[in-house]
């Protein structure tokens, strides 16, 4: 199992511009989360999905938006980039159980500049 | 989820043994507290978890008092490249489960 696999590992992007961010998880969690981090700070959460076609807002939505069409992927969506948006990215997945198991599964992280 | 109150930072040295405290006062009935670790550029990787009493693996050991208000992550015999950031988190996996990680511990191992 490759885990949870995030691309790009890096981007620069001007003021403006849109792009995605992909997460795949191959291990068949439903339940899967976006996080930003801020140099020194803790996770905060953007979105985050209980399962295919269900999406909701985290701690710090504005300015992203995701998608659950399937199980395996959660791509999140910048729309209109900020120099505020310049962040470390990253996309987990846990599987909550009847052993009520909280172990979530992080990917490597997307570092992303906004000039 | 229960809020978590935990130490900014802790240095030591290789070969102690090194004691994170994590304060969770408000936590519920059925909380489970987990530990993550997370090295510089990666995510963030579970270490251990545990409801009451002692919980042991093969990277740490977790113990939890029986008002489970606390609970204390011990790393054996630290090296350099247990310099990481430690995050406590308490919540349950029942209903829509989302980790919540506050700013985390900052263990820096001298040689």
């Amino acid at each position: 199992n490759a885990g949870v696999t995030q691309t790009p590992k890096f981007r620069i992007l001007k003021i403006g511009q849109s792009m995605t961010l992909q997460c795949t998880q191959d291990m068949n969690h439903n339940y899967m989360y976006w996080y930003r981090q801020d140099p020194g700070m803790g996770l905060k959460l953007i979105y985050y999905s209980v399962g295919a076609g269900i999406t909701d807002k985290g701690e710090v939505p504005n300015g992203y938006n995701v998608s659950r069409s399937t199980t395996e992927d959660f791509p999140l969506r910048l729309e209109l980039a900020a120099p505020s948006q310049t962040s470390v990215y990253f996309c987990a997945s846990i599987e909550p159980d009847v052993t009520l198991n909280t172990e979530a599964f992080f990917g490597q992280g997307t570092r992303l500049t906004v000039v | 989820l229960a809020k978590t109150t935990q130490p900014i930072s802790m240095d030591s040295y290789e070969g102690q043994e090194v004691n994170i405290t994590c304060s969770h006062n408000n936590i519920a009935t059925n909380d489970y507290i987990t530990w993550y670790q997370q090295f510089p550029s990666q995510g963030p990787r579970f270490i251990i978890q545990g409801y009451k009493t002692k919980v042991t693996n093969e990277v740490a050991s977790l113990f939890i008092p029986a008002d489970r208000k606390s609970s204390t992550l011990s790393l054996p015999r630290v090296s350099l490249s247990d310099t990481a950031v430690y995050y406590c988190l308490v919540g349950t996996s029942g209903g829509s489960y989302i980790p919540t990680f506050g700013r985390g511990t900052s263990l820096i191992v001298h040689p």
